[in-house]
């Protein structure tokens, strides 16, 4: 299994701002993947962050939007840019660390933006 | 892009009863996982299943993995208000797929 950290836990921003989500693990992973959970649904992948290369993004995420680093093989940030009300969710990241595919996530970064 | 249906979407039972919740897809999977989210927290693995028929329990919680491996599900016996929380199923590769999930509270 791997522990993984964010921060912060929860954040209340204005709308037009941006917010810098953090995330460490605590061993060395190839892959970090950043989740987002809109109240009462189901997690979305936003993008794959592999360490020396630019995230990958999935239909519907653009990078101006979700900015994404990944400096080593054990911490990543995603920035919410912008924001809006309808960016108010649940910001989750996660890793694979067995032949299985199981995820491990962090426990959440929880925005409401105003 | 593989989907997965999960149902019920939402179960509101009373402290005691049986409950099962179901996996279900039309793609074949190298495994399975179930997870536990409750409010606020992030998705908690439960368990992995990677064997078609393959049978796991974890205390009251029994999961099984479809002898084709496309579908799944979750058996609690004598629920507790502890066992409240989102349950989610994933799937998949490199790039796990998610369902929906199921609601569940369980009352006092």
């Amino acid at each position: 299994s791997a522990v993984i950290s964010q921060k912060p836990s929860r954040d209340i921003c204005q709308r037009g701002t941006s917010l810098t989500i953090q995330c460490q693990v605590d061993s060395q992973v190839t892959m970090m993947f950043w989740y987002r959970q809109q109240p009462g649904q189901s997690l979305t992948l936003i993008a794959t962050a592999n360490q020396g290369s630019e995230a990958t993004y999935e239909s519907g995420f653009v990078i101006d939007k979700f900015p994404i680093s990944r400096p080593n093989l054990t911490f990543s940030t995603l920035t919410v840019s912008n924001m809006s009300p309808e960016d108010s969710s649940i910001y989750l990241c996660s890793v694979g660390r067995d032949s299985t595919d199981t995820q491990y996530f962090g426990p959440g970064t929880r925005l409401t933006v105003l | 892009t593989q989907l997965l249906e999960q149902s019920p979407q939402f179960l509101s039972i009373q402290e005691g009863e049986n409950l099962t919740v179901y996996c279900n897809s039309s793609s074949v999977f190298s495994s399975l996982q179930w997870y536990r989210q409750e409010p606020g927290e992030g998705p908690v693995l439960l368990v992995t299943v990677v064997t078609g028929g393959e049978v796991k329990k974890l205390k009251r919680l029994t999961f099984q993995f479809g002898d084709a491996r496309k579908d799944s599900s979750l058996h609690i016996t004598a629920a507790q208000p502890g066992d409240t929380g989102l349950y989610l199923c994933a799937g998949g590769s490199y790039i796990p797929t998610f369902g929906r999930g199921t609601s569940l509270i369980v009352h006092p």
